[in-house]
C-alpha cells in the first residue's frame, strides 16, 4: 500500500523567508500528487496537483512544488511567505484507486 | 456553483450509540468519498460511493457504513460507537471522468466527539 511521509511536522518561519515543505511518497506505479492546505477554522483546499508533464507545478497564492521521479519526492516551495500562509499543508497522493492518502501534515506558522 | 456541505457542523454522542452524518456534493460531481481526520493527524480513506455504490474501501471496520442517494448525497453511519471515532469527519466530492476523476473537493467536516 502507498504511504506518504512529511518529515517536516512543524514549522516557524520570518514573514518574506523562503519556504520548502517535504513530501515522500512510497508506490512505484504512476501517481497523482496534491498539496493541500487548510486554514484555521477552514476546510481543506487545493493548493497545487500534478498530473503529468512538466514536473514543476504552480498553484495558487504563488506555491509551487516540484515532482522528482527518482527521489518520490513532491515538495512544496513558496519564494516568500505572509503571516496568512499560516495553515497546516498535506501532501496527498492518488494511485489511481480511488483514495486519496495524505501524510500527516506539516503545521506553518508564519511570524510577523 | 455550490460548493460541498456537510451537516451537522459539530456533534456529541456517547460510546455505543449511532451515529448519521451527510454530505452534498459539489454541483456536477457524481463521486463521494469520506475521510477520517484525527486530531494531529492527516486524514485517512473510510470509504467512495460512485453511482450509489461503494466504489473503494479504506482500512475501517463494518460498523462504518454509507449511503449514496440518485442526487449524488451521500451518508456516513458509524455504529456502536467508540472512544476513538472521536474525529472531523471530512466528505470530498469528485467527477468521474477523466483526469478531474482524482481531484476531490472537500467539504468543511463534522466535528463527532464520543464520550
Amino acid at each position: 500500500a502507498q504511504s506518504v511521509s512529511q518529515h517536516n511536522h512543524h514549522v516557524i518561519l520570518s514573514e518574506a523567508a523562503s519556504l520548502e515543505l517535504g513530501c515522500n511518497y512510497s508506490y512505484g506505479g504512476t501517481v497523482n500528487l496534491f498539496w493541500y492546505v487548510q486554514y484555521p477554522g477552514q476546510h481543506l483546499q487545493l493548493l497545487l496537483k500534478y498530473f503529468s508533464g512538466d514536473p514543476l507545478v504552480k498553484g495558487i497564492k504563488g506555491f509551487e512544488a516540484e515532482f522528482i521521479k527518482s527521489k518520490f519526492s513532491f515538495n512544496l516551495r513558496k519564494p516568500s511567505v505572509q503571516w496568512s500562509d499560516t495553515a497546516e499543508y498535506f501532501c496527498a497522493v492518488n494511485t489511481g484507486r480511488r483514495a486519496l492518502t495524505f501524510g500527516s501534515g506539516t503545521r506553518l506558522q508564519v511570524q510577523p | 456553483e455550490t460548493g460541498v456541505t456537510q451537516s451537522p457542523t459539530h456533534l456529541i454522542k456517547t460510546r455505543g450509540q449511532q451515529v448519521t452524518l451527510r454530505c452534498s456534493s459539489q454541483s456536477g460531481h457524481n463521486t463521494v468519498s469520506w475521510y477520517q481526520q484525527a486530531l494531529g493527524q492527516g486524514p485517512q480513506f473510510i470509504f467512495q460511493y460512485y453511482r450509489e455504490e461503494e466504489n473503494g474501501r479504506g482500512n475501517f471496520p463494518p460498523r462504518f457504513s454509507g449511503l449514496q442517494f440518485p442526487n449524488y448525497s451521500s451518508e456516513l453511519n458509524v455504529n456502536a460507537l467508540e472512544l476513538d471515532d472521536s474525529a472531523l469527519y471530512l466528505c470530498a466530492s469528485s467527477s468521474s471522468g477523466g483526469a478531474s476523476y482524482n481531484e476531490q473537493f472537500f467539504g468543511p467536516g463534522t466535528r463527532l466527539t464520543v464520550l
